[in-house]
């Protein structure tokens, strides 16, 4: 039973260039969260999406940071015009359809971001 | 907003010491709680979880977690640690009226000495 699958493992961009990271969630899951984990602090709340909907973006940045997950296919992080800054490890977890907040979320290895 | 603190940010433990992790959360309403860990090199994995009832939660590996409500508090504790504990934990909440993003701690590094 595949987990939550991300790729890349590791992306590397120059400043400018655009990032596409992906997330499969694990097969039943209809529910999709994507965190950030800068160096030496803990995973933030990105944004939280259902098939075609975004459910809550709070944690995303106004600018440059879009999310999606299509009917079909995986949910993409796209960040536009990288910066330094960007440089992060990005996790994606995945919950089932109707759980509620009692489900616990299982996470992906993540994607390793390094903006040169 | 909710927060999560985790005070110890790195423990150094011998082989078969026991071990206590805080985790110290500020929300005023009803809240599940989780310990992920993170082994090196390696995606988080769920530890344990408390959404109702005992506060006292068994998880796997030989954890345990105390819901402490009058203190904010799920402490993660194990009596003897092994070498293969070594890795990052994380505590989190997630606030229960239908938003299900997580709240992380920082994180403690813990690492075991043979």
């Amino acid at each position: 039973n595949a987990g939550v699958m991300q790729n890349p493992r590791h992306l590397v961009r120059r400043r400018g260039q655009e990032a596409r990271l992906r997330c499969s969630p694990m097969k039943g899951h209809s529910h999709v969260y994507w965190y950030r984990q800068l160096p030496e602090e803990g995973l933030k709340f990105m944004v939280y999406l259902q098939k075609e909907n975004i459910i809550d973006e709070s944690g995303m940045p106004k600018e440059r940071f879009s999310a999606e997950f299509p009917k079909e296919g995986p949910s993409i992080l796209r960040i536009q015009q990288v910066v330094r800054g960007d440089s992060a490890a990005y996790f994606c977890a995945s919950s089932p359809a109707g759980g509620g907040s009692n489900q616990p979320q299982h996470f992906g290895d993540g994607t390793r971001l390094s903006i040169l | 907003a909710q927060s999560v603190s985790q005070h110890n940010h790195h423990v150094i433990l011998s082989e078969a010491a026991s071990l206590e992790l805080g985790c110290n959360y500020s929300y005023g309403g009803t809240v599940n709680l989780f310990w992920y860990v993170q082994y090196p090199g390696q995606h988080l994995q769920l530890l344990l979880k408390y959404f109702s009832g005992d506060p006292l939660v068994k998880g796997i590996k030989g954890f345990e977690a105390e819901f402490i409500k009058s203190k904010f508090s799920f402490n993660l504790r194990k009596p003897s640690v092994q070498w293969s504990d070594t890795a990052e934990y994380f505590c989190a909440v997630n606030v229960d009226f239908g938003n299900e993003k997580l709240t992380f701690g920082t994180g403690t590094r813990l690492t075991i000495i043979p």
